[in-house]
Parts: C-alpha cells; sequence; structure tokens
C-alpha cells in the first residue's frame, strides 16, 4: 500500500500563474480533505470531498481555489491566479468512510515568486 | 466552536529528560482527540487517538496522552526522550461524524538537545 501520494512535491509558480495540486488517496478510502499550512502556523482545514461531490468546503477560500474528486483519477486542488499569500504546504489525507483519523500525504510545497 | 489551544510553542530538552507537551481544547459535544507528529519536510504521522474507553492512550514509541474531561486537557508525555524526536507535535480533535475533518493546534516544536 504506496500510502496517500501527493504531487509534485515542490511547485514554483510566478504571480498570476495557475497551481494544480494532485492527490492519489490510499487504496480504499474514499474520502479525501486538504488543509493548508502556512508558515508558522499549524494546518488548516480546507474541504473535504468523496468522489465527485464536494461534502464541506467551509475552510476554501471564496476566490482561486476550487477542488475536486473526480470519479476516475486523483484529488485535484487548483489555485488560479497565483498571489505571494498562497505560498505554503499544501496537504492532502484520505480515510475510509466511517473509520477514524486520516491519513496523510508528504504535501505540496507551493511557492509563489 | 471547536478549537485547540497548545500552550507552549517551543519546548527545548536535553536527551532522557522527561517531556510534557500541552494541548487544551474547547468543544461543546463529545470529541475525538489526536497527536500528530511532523519531522522536517514531512507530512503528519498519526502518533496517538482517544476514540473512547481508557483515557490513557500509548504510542509505540514511548509516548503516552490523558483524556482529562474535566479540564478538556490531552497533554503528550514521554518519560525520557531521544534526540530523534526532535520534530513538531500537533494535537488535533474531530467530532466523530466529521471524520477526517480535523481542527489542528498551533503546534509545539520539541528540540532534543545531547
Amino acid at each position: 500500500n504506496a500510502g496517500v501520494m501527493q504531487n509534485p512535491r515542490h511547485l514554483v509558480r510566478r504571480r498570476g500563474q495557475e497551481a494544480r495540486l494532485r492527490c492519489s488517496p490510499m487504496k480504499g478510502h474514499s474520502h479525501v480533505y486538504w488543509y493548508r499550512q502556512l508558515p508558522e502556523e499549524g494546518l488548516k482545514f480546507m474541504v473535504y470531498l468523496q468522489k465527485e461531490n464536494i461534502i464541506d468546503e467551509s475552510g476554501m477560500p471564496k476566490e482561486r481555489f476550487s477542488a475536486e474528486f473526480p470519479k476516475e483519477g486523483p484529488s485535484i486542488l487548483r489555485i488560479q491566479q497565483v498571489v505571494r499569500g498562497d505560498s505554503a504546504a499544501y496537504f492532502c489525507a484520505s480515510s475510509p468512510p466511517n473509520s477514524g483519523p486520516p491519513t496523510f500525504g508528504s504535501g505540496t510545497r507551493l511557492t509563489v515568486v | 466552536a471547536q478549537s485547540v489551544t497548545q500552550l507552549d510553542s517551543q519546548v527545548p530538552v536535553f536527551e532522557e529528560a522527561p517531556v510534557e507537551l500541552r494541548c487544551n481544547y474547547s468543544s461543546s459535544v463529545s470529541v475525538y482527540l489526536f497527536w500528530y507528529v511532523q519531522y522536517p519536510n514531512q507530512g503528519l504521522q498519526l502518533l496517538l487517538k482517544y476514540l473512547s474507553g481508557s483515557t490513557l492512550v500509548e504510542s509505540i514509541n514511548g509516548f503516552e496522552a490523558e483524556f482529562n474531561k474535566s479540564q478538556t486537557s490531552f497533554h503528550l508525555r514521554k518519560p525520557s526522550v531521544h534526540i530523534s524526536d526532535t520534530a513538531e507535535y500537533f494535537c488535533a480533535v474531530s467530532h466523530g461524524n466529521q471524520g477526517g475533518k480535523l481542527i489542528f493546534g498551533q503546534g509545539t516544536e520539541l528540540s532534543v538537545k545531547p
């Protein structure tokens, strides 16, 4: 079991570009969560998805951020027109239905220059 | 609303000394409690969890935490730390029906010195 796979590990974008972060959950896990870790801060919940459904997006910024978890393929966190304040580590986690705490991936470190 | 407070942002300690990392939470409903560890440039690893039952939970590497409902605390302890325990430790809570939606504390950086 390869665990939660995130790619890329590091991503550099210029201001105004788009960032796409990918997450493949653990085998058998149908629930995906995205978290953001800003410098010197803890992790903040962003969004909770199941296949083809957004369950809870209460932590997502209202503009420029979107997430999807299609029937086939990885979950994608998309940030349009990135700004310097988007620089952070973005972590994906997954869990099976109704079962315990999630397993985290190694994260994608986004740097906006 | 739920919240988690980790009272110490940094804890320096000498090798083989005991350590306690403090965590307090606030919630109006029953919660599940977790400690995660993050080594430099890595993701979070679950260290231990309290879901129900015995209020004292232990990890395989010597850490333990005790759920204290009256004090709304879930402090993490280890009687004798190693250099390899140097990492950042996060306390987190969730409601049972919210699965992986966790509320994290700000983190405590544990630095073990020889």
